[in-house]
């Protein structure tokens, strides 16, 4: 069945880069997409790339997609201890709903 | 707007009460869901409504399970009885179609069944 895997936790230190991995079994998804979310909140959008585009830049923010090996990636430069949330990677399926990875909890360490 | 709004924030019940969870989604949005997340199984979606039409259940859970969406601007997810396996939190979202849309979230309903 459709599937979208992730790591479970991510340790780095304040300053570092961040690259959080995903990867999706369903490639009919025109869109994919990082969700974020913080302590006690919902997922917010954090950013999301065009399924026909290999690379999306947004700030801090560096999407990578590789079709082919259906593997996801979101890169944060020099992260701060603002960014410490749990961070989602989504796909729509083919029964119209939007299929969520088990989330990658990224801690910040000063 | 206001975003997707979501009440109570936070619930406490017994066993076998009955628990209504409400949703106002974003007006002008047209597909609404109901998601549950837990330590456990991440989030998972229970179900999902395009203009006011239920068009997946199948990820709820059992028949103690029911959502209503009886126009565009409420929805609401009851679970008549609960049981303390209910408890999570539960997340209402909504988008402007059924796919290829951003999804926006409500702050969600902590459910905590004793």
């Amino acid at each position: 069945g459709e599937d979208v895997e992730q790591s479970l936790f991510l340790s780095v230190r304040e300053g570092d880069s961040s690259v959080i991995n995903c990867t999706y079994t369903d490639s009919s998804s025109t869109y994919l997409y990082w969700y974020k979310q913080e302590p006690g909140a919902g997922l917010q959008l954090l950013t999301y790339i065009f399924s026909n585009m290999d690379m999306k830049q947004d700030q801090r923010l560096t999407v990578l997609l590789n079709k082919k090996d259906k593997h996801l990636s979101l890169r944060i430069a020099d992260t701060q201890t603002g960014d410490s949330a749990i961070y989602f990677c989504a796909e729509w399926g083919s029964q119209g709903n939007l299929i969520f990875g088990k989330g990658t909890k990224l801690s910040v360490k000063p | 707007d206001a975003g997707v709004i979501q009440s109570p924030r936070h619930e406490v019940t017994e066993m076998g009460q009955e628990v209504t969870l409400r949703c106002k989604p974003i007006s002008g949005h047209n597909s609404l869901f109901w998601y549950r997340q837990t330590m456990m199984r991440g989030l998972e979606l229970l179900i999902y409504f395009n203009n006011n039409v239920p068009i997946d259940d199948s990820g709820m859970p059992e028949d103690r399970f029911s959502a209503k969406m009886p126009n565009a601007s409420f929805s609401t997810l009851k679970i008549q009885p609960s049981e303390p396996r209910d408890s999570a939190v539960y997340f209402c979202a909504s988008s402007l179609g059924p796919a290829n849309e951003k999804l926006f979230f409500g702050s969600g309903t902590q459910l905590s069944v004793l």
